[in-house]
This record gives C-alpha cells, sequence and structure tokens, in this order.
C-alpha cells in the first residue's frame, strides 16, 4: 500500500541550529513529491515539488531533496518565522495528493 | 491575485443535520479537491473535481459528496452528520490537477 511518513513529530530548534525532517514513502508510481508548510489556522502553502532522485530545490532557509526512498527537507540557521508545520504529500497517478502527518518545527529565539 | 475562497469560515451544526461548504478557486483553475483534517487522521483526501466531472474519490462514506459547476466553483455537502465529521475541511485548486496545489484557509466545522 502506498504511504509517506514523516518524522520526527515535532522538532524545538534554537534560532540558527540547523536541522533536517525526513519523510519516508513507498509509492508505486511516484508522480511527484510535494512539501508543503502549514500555519496555525491556514491551509498548507506550497514550497516544493521533486521528480526524481538526486533533484534539489532551495527557497531561503529551506532546501528540499530526493533519493528513491525518502525525501528531506534541510533548515538552514532557522528563524522563529520558520516556526510551522511542514507537510509532504506525494501525487500518484490518481489525482491525488496523500499526505504524511507533518514534523512541527517551533524555533526559539 | 484572488486565492482560493471557502465559505463560511466557521460553521457549528447538530448530530444529524446536514452541511453545505463552498469553494472558489483560483481564476483559470480548472481542478478542485477537497481534504479533510484532523488532528488524529491528518489530511484526508476526499474528492477531485474537473471540468465538472469527479475524478477521484478518497475512501469516504457516501454521506460526503461534491460537485463542480461550470465556473469552476465547487461545493462539498455532508449529510447526517456524525461527532466524527468536526474537522477542518480545506479546498484546493490547480490547473490541471497533479500540480502544485493552492489551499483555501478552510472551513471549521464543529459537530455537537
Amino acid at each position: 500500500e502506498d504511504q509517506v511518513t514523516q518524522s520526527p513529530e515535532a522538532l524545538r530548534l534554537q534560532e540558527g541550529e540547523s536541522s533536517s525532517l525526513n519523510c519516508s514513502y513507498t509509492v508505486s508510481g511516484l508522480r511527484g513529491l510535494f512539501w508543503y508548510r502549514q500555519d496555525p489556522g491556514k491551509g498548507p502553502e506550497f514550497l516544493f515539488t521533486l521528480y526524481s532522485a538526486g533533484e534539489e530545490k532551495e527557497k531561503e532557509r529551506l532546501k528540499a531533496t530526493l533519493t528513491k526512498k525518502e525525501s528531506f527537507l534541510h533548515i538552514t540557521a532557522p528563524k522563529p518565522e520558520d516556526s510551522a508545520t511542514y507537510l509532504c504529500a506525494f501525487a500518484s497517478n490518481d489525482y491525488k495528493l496523500s499526505f504524511g502527518a507533518g514534523t512541527t518545527v517551533t524555533v526559539r529565539a | 491575485k484572488a486565492g482560493v475562497t471557502q465559505t463560511p469560515r466557521y460553521l457549528i451544526k447538530t448530530r444529524g443535520q446536514q452541511v453545505t461548504l463552498s469553494c472558489s478557486p483560483i481564476s483559470g483553475h480548472r481542478s478542485v479537491s477537497w481534504y479533510q483534517q484532523t488532528p488524529g487522521q491528518g489530511l484526508q483526501f476526499l474528492f477531485e473535481y474537473f471540468s465538472e466531472t469527479q475524478r477521484n474519490k478518497g475512501n469516504f462514506p457516501g454521506r460526503f459528496s461534491g460537485r463542480q459547476f461550470s465556473n469552476s466553483r465547487s461545493e462539498m455537502n455532508v449529510s447526517t452528520l456524525e461527532l466524527g465529521d468536526s474537522a477542518l475541511y480545506l479546498c484546493a485548486s490547480s490547473w490541471g490537477g497533479n500540480e502544485k496545489l493552492f489551499f483555501g484557509s478552510g472551513t471549521q466545522l464543529s459537530v455537537l
């Protein structure tokens, strides 16, 4: 069965303390691995799409990478405004995204 | 450019009632998807519509239904509400389906 697992569930960081979030997946027909950010009371906001192993994308302090079995979201020198829940999701061949449970990141000043 | 608009923002209903939620996608987007988000289950796919046709449906009971109009606006309906239906219902739009989704802020449904 296709599924995606995120770890850790929660991450508490000091401002400037870099870390990585993991998203492991088992999908028979991957058509994209997505990362979203969700703030409390809001819908998820798109960050990245990765399509093939070895692909990397960056945006400000965030960098997403993809292997054949997992994806990482690296947060470099985080700031308090990076506090949010980060969700990964995969697209299969049938027009839906399957989301992981998310990693809640808290960055303290 | 306007984002995805969902109405109402909050809704309180009692068990057994029915509810209709509305979603206006970004202009030009033809695909609208609906997701249910709860603390225990996370984001769960409900269904996806493209050009007024349902292309995929998640594993939810028949009490959950939806439709899409010719202007791409979408509604979802939940009949015979149960306590477990309390959740944040999110609508997302895109041009064709599997590419990046733009989410609305959701409708927070509370069933008492």
